[in-house]
């Protein structure tokens, strides 16, 4: 199947700094990512669906103003956590939807990355 | 609303054979697909069921009936690296992907 990479797998901060992750398509363009969080024993949240070229979707309740998304490129797709706080401690995981190879609806998930903000 | 229902919690003995059912109900349908989850890891992909029927790979199989909003995942000859959670995922009319709250396996020797 198709990669799809994250970076950093995990970082640690403290309160009010920025963190931002990266996500890339490895293999295939990816003309759709999106962006999920998993809290502990949770299943996935959806936060926001971004095409390339175009602002992101945000899901109602995810502000779209402290978790910044661009998808510049078809290749990379970038989260931004501003001004993060201890409850912006989760694991942050994107999947990446393209057309190459395999059946389009499927969604590619990459590692995650774990944010611990102190 | 859109809703995915599955147990929360099964437990199971290696070497067995287990179910795990979904039932759906979203605002139109596009396949579904079931994700195995090992605790701190990202998803990975098991299956994906368009049509009506059962597909089966290697241990694995899932079954789909459209007409029921209703699937299953079937696991054989349990092994105790299968002690994941397992999430079922309908793909609804908007090609977004509607999540189940996942299924915690827990596989006994």
């Amino acid at each position: 199947g198709a990669v799809v990479s994250q970076h950093p797998s995990w970082v640690i901060c403290k309160s009010g700094t920025s963190v931002k992750i990266e996500c890339r398509s490895l293999d295939f363009q990816a003309t759709t990512m999106f962006w999920y969080r998993q809290f502990p024993k949770q299943s996935l949240m959806l936060m926001a669906t971004s095409n390339e070229g175009s602002k992101a979707t945000y899901e109602q309740g995810v502000e779209k103003d402290k978790f910044l998304i661009n998808h510049a490129s078809l290749t990379l797709s970038t989260l931004t956590v501003t001004s993060a706080h201890p409850e912006d401690s989760s694991f942050y995981i994107c999947s990446a939807r393209g057309t190459s190879g395999g059946d389009s609806s499927e969604q590619f998930f990459g590692p995650g990355t774990r944010l611990t903000v102190l | 609303g859109q809703n995915i229902d599955q147990p929360t919690e099964m437990t199971a003995t290696e070497g067995a054979i287990v179910q795990i059912n979904c039932t759906y109900q979203t605002s139109g349908f596009n396949g579904l697909f079931w994700y195995q989850q090992h605790a701190g890891e990202a998803p990975t992909f098991l299956s994906y069921n368009v049509l009506d029927g059962l597909e089966e790979k290697g241990r694995f199989s899932s079954f789909l009936s459209r007409s029921k909003g209703y699937s299953y995942l079937l696991l054989k000859e349990l092994q105790m690296k299968d002690s994941a959670s397992y999430l079922c995922a309908v793909l609804d009319s908007n090609y977004q992907l509607i999540w189940g709250a996942g299924t915690k396996l827990i596989i006994k020797p």
